[in-house]
């Protein structure tokens, strides 16, 4: 256990409805990464928070896709219109500031399956 | 863009050494690090090197050659627990926040 948490553990939807998953990272890490996986492959970039501030988000999130950071501390990862291609592990990570990007320590992640 | 290419699978005996290649391509580069992750669970740092050179950490090392373009991460006297899979990651300077990870190196430890 990283001590960054995600929840919920295991989603299932439908095609087209709204999803929505939450991470909070170790506390005083103020860097927060998300990031997709699917079966086979590694960790898949989603977006980068610094604090507050979303300061990057990979070209290949769609417009359905949203992160938020409101007060620093937890984030959360929304998907609308949620398509069957969207099924995957949805994993969370977390740093200090101090450091380097590779250090990152990841939650257990929300395994989402899109029927 | 990066492009990162590591073996699929890899089988060994406990007590065994093994060694998972890592070849990149990218457009600048800082390091090379290493992430395990056992089957259902969250991705676990085990080494960064961004200087040429090997880095030993208990029965793990890492290894990495910049002109080579080229590491490795060494699993020496190899037990049942490391079964899991591997993933090489590199970041470079097109975007100074995103790791991008190979499609992992599965290693299957047999008694």
């Amino acid at each position: 256990d990283t001590g960054v948490s995600q929840d919920p553990r295991h989603k299932i939807t439908k095609r087209g409805q709204n999803v929505t998953f939450r991470c909070d990272p170790i506390s005083e890490h103020n860097r927060l990464y998300w990031y997709r996986q699917t079966l086979g492959q590694g960790p898949e970039f989603l977006t980068y928070f610094q604090n507050e501030a979303q300061l990057e988000k990979s070209r290949l999130l769609s417009d359905r896709f949203s992160a938020e950071r409101p007060k620093g501390s937890f984030s959360t990862l929304e998907i609308q219109r949620t398509e069957q291609g969207d099924s995957a592990m949805y994993l969370c990570a977390s740093r200090p500031g101090t450091g380097t990007q590779e250090t990152q320590y990841f939650g257990p992640g929300t395994r989402l399956l899109v029927l | 863009g990066q492009s990162l290419e590591q073996p699929s699978e890899v089988t060994a005996v406990e007590g065994a050494i093994v060694q998972i290649n890592c070849t990149y391509q990218t457009s600048g580069f800082y390091g090379l690090s290493w992430y395990q992750q056992h089957d259902g669970g969250a991705p676990t740092f085990l080494s960064y090197n961004a200087l040429d050179g090997l880095e030993e950490t208990g029965r793990f090392s890492s290894f990495l050659s910049r002109s080579d373009s080229y590491g490795y991460l060494l699993l020496q006297e190899l037990q049942m627990k490391d079964s899991a899979s591997y993933f090489c990651a590199v970041r470079d300077h097109s975007n100074d926040y995103k790791l991008s990870f190979g499609a992992g190196t599965t290693v299957t430890v047999r008694a």
